[in-house]
């Protein structure tokens, strides 16, 4: 079966500070995968997703980065954090459901940050 | 307009009451819809798909209406256990299945 890593869980840094999240899917090849942010009282947010090793589309301009330099590893970055910045971090990867083209996502557990 | 709207609650309910929640979208090109549910601190996960026809989980039942643009999801015999924030979701395709999430509207269901 499926499984979804990510870490860490949690963490606190202070302002100015990098930043990297790491996220790995078991027991599935070439996923889709994603990197959403939740802030908090804030809808999800879709901040990069990838259909391959080294295809990352960014939704929204932010001092964040992403890589896949594997087919099963989603890396979240920063190199100089901001407040705004702080919020759950979700990676999910995704499958088709049905034949409606549609993605269903499962997420990982979620990394919180609080940037200080 | 936000793309994905709901009443962020909290909806108060006993045990055993039936509540129901409600969300619209705004792209009337929305193709797939979803709702998940999210445990307080926890990752969402997939509750149910919603189909055009309407359908039934248990105690669970989902609606859609394309007319209006909105979802339903309604609950039976709300149990403790039902208590957490429910998100609805929007597939639209922009060249890519982009999922949109709502606010969420949360639930707490009292003994």
């Amino acid at each position: 079966s499926q499984t979804i890593h990510q870490w860490p869980a949690t963490l606190v840094q202070p302002v100015g500070s990098p930043l990297s999240l790491e996220c790995t899917v078991e027991g599935t090849s070439n996923p889709n995968l994603y990197w959403y942010r939740q802030a908090a009282g804030r809808g999800l947010q879709l901040l990069f997703y990838s259909v391959g090793i080294g295809q990352i589309s960014s939704e929204v301009p932010q001092n964040l980065s992403a890589s896949r330099p594997q087919d099963r590893q989603f890396i979240l970055s920063s190199k100089k954090l901001l407040l705004s910045d702080s919020g759950f971090y979700l990676c999910a990867w995704s499958v088709m459901w049905g034949n409606s083209g549609a993605n269903v996502l499962t997420f990982g557990a979620g990394s919180r940050l609080t940037v200080l | 307009r936000k793309e994905v709207e709901q009443d962020p609650g909290p909806f108060n309910v006993p045990e055993g009451a039936t509540v129901a929640f409600n969300c619209t979208y705004s792209n009337s090109a929305s193709q797939s819809f979803f709702w998940y549910r999210q445990d307080c601190r926890k990752e969402p996960k997939l509750l149910m798909s919603v189909y055009s026809s309407g359908n039934e989980d248990g105690r669970f039942t989902a609606q859609l209406n394309r007319a209006s643009q909105y979802i339903s999801l309604l609950i039976r015999d709300s149990k403790l256990s039902d208590s957490a924030t429910y998100l609805c979701v929007v597939s639209m395709n922009t060249g890519f299945q982009k999922l949109v999430f709502g606010t969420g509207t949360r639930l707490l269901v009292s003994p």
